[in-house]
């Protein structure tokens, strides 16, 4: 199973862009990368995925390489709400394995 | 939708007690997972099924440990007898097509 690699922690100024990178270099061609994001004493919270191509939603952009083995998520403007356990992981025949993924603080 | 749901929200028991922890998962999700988080360890999948039945339950930690989902609209985890070292997080996901919707997960403290 592919393995993710993540930063352990990220500051952020408020109002700026997050960029949140991850390594995925043992990636196969059919696996997804998922971005969930776990705020303190919730649930993780699904953000976005994709395969190959860029992907963006209302609450973030994720940008993945041409040869897929790292991507990126974009917070284009960080809010202290955003403050919060980012996972980057792959998905493998329907499972999510979770990392340890980077704690982003963002500060005023 | 309300959501994934999930029961108790807290639960404290003395070790040796039986533990049932109970989800709901969103209506018209096909599957469904069990997880647990701890500090030391993370996010651990423990097991998930598929239409109700189970298709890996390879991170369940040992034989103390039960999950059953005996319709699509309820699924329990049992830990008996619990032990301290059972103290987590446990939260229930489910999903159709991919993207994991995950409920607000059942605080355990084994004493």
């Amino acid at each position: 199973d592919a393995k993710t690699t993540q930063p352990p922690s990220m500051d952020c100024a408020e109002g700026r862009a997050a960029n949140l990178p991850c390594n995925h270099s043992t990636i196969s061609g059919n696996e997804y990368v998922y971005w969930y994001r776990q705020i303190h004493s919730q649930g993780p919270q699904y953000i976005i995925h994709g395969l190959k191509n860029n992907e963006t939603n209302e609450m973030a952009s994720l940008i993945i390489t041409e040869d897929r083995k790292s991507s990126t998520l974009i917070l284009p403007h960080a809010t202290l709400r955003d403050t919060a356990v980012y996972y980057c992981i792959v998905r493998v025949r329907g499972k999510l394995i979770f990392g340890q993924g980077t704690e982003l603080s963002v500060k005023p | 939708d309300a959501g994934v749901i999930q029961s108790p929200r807290h639960e404290v028991t003395e070790m040796g007690q039986e533990v049932t922890l109970r989800c709901k998962p969103i209506s018209g999700h096909d599957y469904l997972f069990w997880y647990r988080q701890t500090m030391m360890r993370g996010l651990e999948l423990l097991i998930y099924f598929n239409n109700n039945v189970p298709i890996d339950d390879s991170g369940m930690p040992e034989d103390r440990f039960s999950a059953k989902m005996p319709n699509a609209s309820f699924s329990t985890l049992k830990i008996q007898p619990s032990e301290p070292r059972d103290s987590a997080v446990y939260f229930c996901a489910s999903s159709w097509g991919g993207d994991k919707y995950f409920g607000p997960g059942t605080r355990l403290t084994v004493t």
